[in-house]
């Protein structure tokens, strides 16, 4: 299995509503992030977890609650999130040294 | 911070012309890395650089490190319809670190 696995692939929330992104890899990678990417821009660095503790929060707002269960599970939690939040979420696996394998995103648009 | 950027940032091309897009970095780099997105998906991996003055190719993808390792360039030979897409650079100071910081990205068009 060589692929990163997202769900949902599309996600219509309330400002109000909270919500989960999951995402899923088997390829025994131990760093996996979460990355955020507005049209037309680069990917953007939001968490990093090695070895399924957090080592990288790049001062994301509250609202985003990041979670690693175990080695091939990441979830990023939603809670109150603004318009402006809106994006692709990526979330990436990678062995130590390697490039990132990227899974499909989840398209969330806040409402 | 660290700062990454990319020229140019759109290209249009004839189908079978050369493309190359350009990557600097405000401060030397440990190594770098080179992603394709096509358009509607997400980022693929294409090669990572390690080494000063380091060439991979790819088939018809050559891949460069700048001896001072602040720079990097992708150039594809022959461009197809294929090609479309956006090319991002991607640059690590730390060895250590996790922390890639990607380019604003070069999106090509290839006209048929």
């Amino acid at each position: 299995d060589t692929e990163v696995t997202q769900t949902p692939k599309h996600l219509v929330m309330g400002m109000t509503n909270k919500k989960s992104l999951k995402c899923e890899q088997h390829m025994g990678h131990r760093a996996m992030y979460w990355y955020k990417q507005k049209a037309k821009k680069p990917p953007e660095l939001m968490f990093v977890y090695s070895y399924e503790k957090l080592s990288i929060n790049e001062s994301v707002p509250s609202r985003f609650s990041p979670e690693c269960p175990n080695s091939s599970l990441l979830n990023l939690h939603l809670h109150a999130l603004q318009p402006e939040d809106s994006a692709l979420y990526l979330c990436a696996s990678s062995r130590a040294g390697n490039g990132y394998t990227f899974g499909s995103g989840t398209r969330l648009t806040v409402v | 911070g660290q700062q990454v950027m990319q020229i140019p940032q759109y290209q249009h091309v004839q189908e079978g012309e050369d493309f190359t897009t350009y990557c600097n970095s405000s401060t030397t780099l440990s190594n770098i890395q080179w992603y394709k997105q096509r358009p509607g998906g997400h980022p693929v991996f294409l090669i990572q650089l390690v080494k000063s003055g380091e060439v991979k190719k790819q088939k018809r993808l050559t891949f460069q490190f700048g001896e001072a390792k602040k720079n990097s360039s992708l150039h594809i030979t022959a461009t197809q319809t294929t090609d479309v897409g956006t090319y991002f650079c991607a640059g690590r100071r730390n060895p250590y670190g996790q922390n890639f910081v990607f380019g604003p990205g070069t999106r090509l068009s290839v006209l048929p």
